[in-house]
This record gives C-alpha cells, structure tokens and sequence, in this order.
C-alpha cells in the first residue's frame, strides 16, 4: 500500500480537463514545505518530471500541465487533453518519515 | 543534458547479490545539490523509494531495505552504484537511477530502468 492515495484510474476526452489527486498526511504533502512533485510514464519508459515544487514545471513540460496543493491533498490538471497524454501519473512528495520521500501508488490517465 | 545508465546483470540467483551501476554523462556528479538516488518498481506496479548518496559517500536508505543495501560512488568514473543482498522473487523489478535536487526533493532525470529478476 503507498503512502500517498491516487485514484487507480482516470479518463477523459480529448480537448478536455481532468484532474488527479493526491492524498497525504500532514506529514508529507500537508507539511509546512512546497516540496510536491508529479511524473509521467508512459509504457516501458522511464518516469518524466512534469510538476515540481507542487506547481512549476521543469524547462520542456507542457504547459498544459499545472498542480496546486490544499491540506493534505496535491492535484495535478492536465487541459486540452491529448492523445500523447495517456500515461500513469505518479506523485511524490517529502516526508517527515524517516522513508526521505514517499510516492502515490500511481494513477492510469486514459484518453477516450 | 545530464543522462543517466544504469548496467547490470538482468538475472540474479535467490539469496545471492544485486549489484547495478549508474554511470552518469553530460554533468558531474560531484556537482552540489544534487543527490544520486536509486528507485525500482515492481512489474505492473507503482515506484519504491530505495535510497540516494551524495558525491561526498554520505547515504540515506529506504528503512525497509537498509540492512541488505550498499550505496557507493565513485567520482574518477562519474558512476555510484547499488549493492543488494539476500535477494528473493520480491526483489525483481525494474531499477531506475535518477538525479534528485537535494533542496526541493525532486527527481529531474532518470536513467531507463534496467529490469532484474530474481530466479534460480
């Protein structure tokens, strides 16, 4: 069982917007810290870095990507969904624990 | 651009040793703010943290793997590398390295995995 809670799946059609979340503890994503990140995997390939610091994104990721945090729980959106956009969506945030970080248990994005 | 590659063997015998190397190009890993960070992910599961080291030899383990883990850099080659003991089944995955800010704990570039299995 992960520590962090994501939906197993999630879909939507092309042109839209979907969300996913990401539910904690306070002593990862609800503490006092910015430090959210979220990654994309497509099949076979290795995880990319698409949201850091709960919303910036690293130079080369689509704008069409944005997160935001609130409580215990980070979002990512994607809009004007894409084709390209199916993937698993993972999360990951730092934790108190003595685990150093600590990853949702991934989230199937499915573009209809 | 910082890429990473990790080598090993694909297949190890139970109770026998893991050991993978992550050799890094386009940067230095004795680069500050950067930790060197080991991830695996089990087949058609979600990714495990195991554990990083920083260029200085300094290492922090997932807790649930410390006893079997060895972490180990070696900056004349620009390479760090993973030693797991003991192995068992539980332990095929695919292996990741990536490179982790160490201020904001964010993993900004990965190697391709390599896949090891455990079977005799």
């Amino acid at each position: 069982q992960s520590a962090l809670t994501q939906p197993a799946s999630v879909s939507g059609s092309p042109g839209q917007s979907i969300t996913i979340s990401c539910t904690g503890t306070s002593s990862d994503v609800g503490g006092h810290h910015n430090h959210v990140s979220w990654y994309q995997q497509h099949p076979g390939k290795a995880p990319k870095l698409i949201i850091y610091d709960v919303s910036s994104r690293p130079s080369g990721a689509s704008n069409r990507f944005s997160g935001s945090k609130s409580g215990n729980t980070a979002s990512l959106t994607i809009s004007r969904l894409q084709a390209e956009d199916e993937a698993h969506y993972y999360c990951v945030s730092y934790t108190t624990t003595n685990t150093h970080v600590v990853f949702g248990g991934g989230t199937k994005l499915t573009v209809l | 651009q910082v890429q990473l590659q990790e080598s090993g063997p694909g297949l190890v015998k139970p109770s026998e040793t893991l050991s993978l190397t992550c050799t890094v190009s386009g940067g230095s890993i004795s680069s500050a703010g950067y930790y060197w960070s080991w991830i695996r992910q089990h087949p058609e599961k979600g990714l495990e943290w195991i554990g990083y080291i920083y260029h200085s030899g300094n290492t922090y383990s997932n807790p649930s793997l410390k006893s079997r883990l060895t972490l180990s850099v070696d900056t004349s080659k620009n390479q760090f590398s993973l030693k797991l003991s003991s192995v068992t089944a539980a332990d095929t995955a695919v292996y990741y390295c990536a490179r982790e800010d160490s201020g904001a704990w964010y993993l900004d570039h990965w190697g391709q995995g390599t896949l090891v299995t455990v079977s005799s």
